[in-house]
């Protein structure tokens, strides 16, 4: 089993309209983090939820989080041609410094 | 706003050669990360590094991989006989310790290694 699984792998929509991705994950976390990836490049952080936050706003991003449920989700509203990339959630367990445990990304294509 | 640097963009090698990563991390950062990027898939988590040793690594940071931080800037991963398999785009992270502060890891460009 692997810990960060997103969906849709990936997904396409026009300008202008909202993006959803969701991110599922099986341990216990500390905080859960996204970033987003442009094709061959290197990794943006966009945003980071604690475990006992459930929502959090950033710009255009939204981010939930349900511990219950083990999903967070990342809402990219009033989408741009700019925003297409790959996107990939990143959980971690406990400790300060402890290492990432990445999803496998949708790739979010943004239609001018 | 600082970031993280690394050099070289590219590196070409020949299949058993020895290849030196290296990274700048952000400067008052004390957690430093080396994950790895194959082709198409996921960024696998190769170690970390606090205070001067080695806090966690991974299956994949065998006995071919270590890593150095020679001077107060400088955060390396070597790679002492590069094997095909090893062709991927490394990615250095840092963190910071302030207890205050988030626990963001904030990642480099990469390195695209190719391995022939």
């Amino acid at each position: 089993s692997q810990q960060g699984e997103e969906d849709p792998q990936a997904l396409s929509i026009q300008e202008g309209e909202n993006a959803t991705m969701n991110c599922s994950y099986k341990t216990s976390i500390n905080n859960l983090q996204w970033y987003r990836q442009n094709s061959g490049r290197g990794l943006v952080h966009l945003i980071l939820i604690r475990s006992n936050e459930r929502e959090k706003h950033s710009g255009r991003l939204r981010v939930t989080l349900d511990t219950s449920k083990k999903s967070s989700s990342l809402l990219i509203t009033a989408s741009r041609a700019a925003d297409t990339a790959s996107y990939f959630c990143a959980t971690d367990a406990q400790l300060k410094g402890e290492k990432l445990t990445f999803g496998t990304g949708t790739r979010l294509t943004i239609i001018p | 706003e600082p970031e993280v640097t690394q050099t070289p963009s590219h590196q070409v090698t020949q299949m058993g050669q020895e290849v030196i990563l290296r990274c700048v991390p952000i400067s008052n950062h004390l957690y430093f990360y080396w994950y790895r990027q194959i082709l198409g898939q996921k960024v696998e988590f190769l170690v970390s590094f606090y205070n001067n040793e080695i806090s966690e690594k991974s299956e994949i940071f065998d006995d071919q991989f270590s890593v150095e931080r020679p001077d107060g800037s400088n955060f390396t991963l070597k790679i002492r006989s590069t094997k095909l398999e090893d062709s991927a785009m490394y990615f250095c992270a840092s963190s910071s310790y302030d207890r205050s502060t988030t626990d963001t890891q904030y990642f480099g460009p990469g390195t695209r290694l190719t391995v022939l």
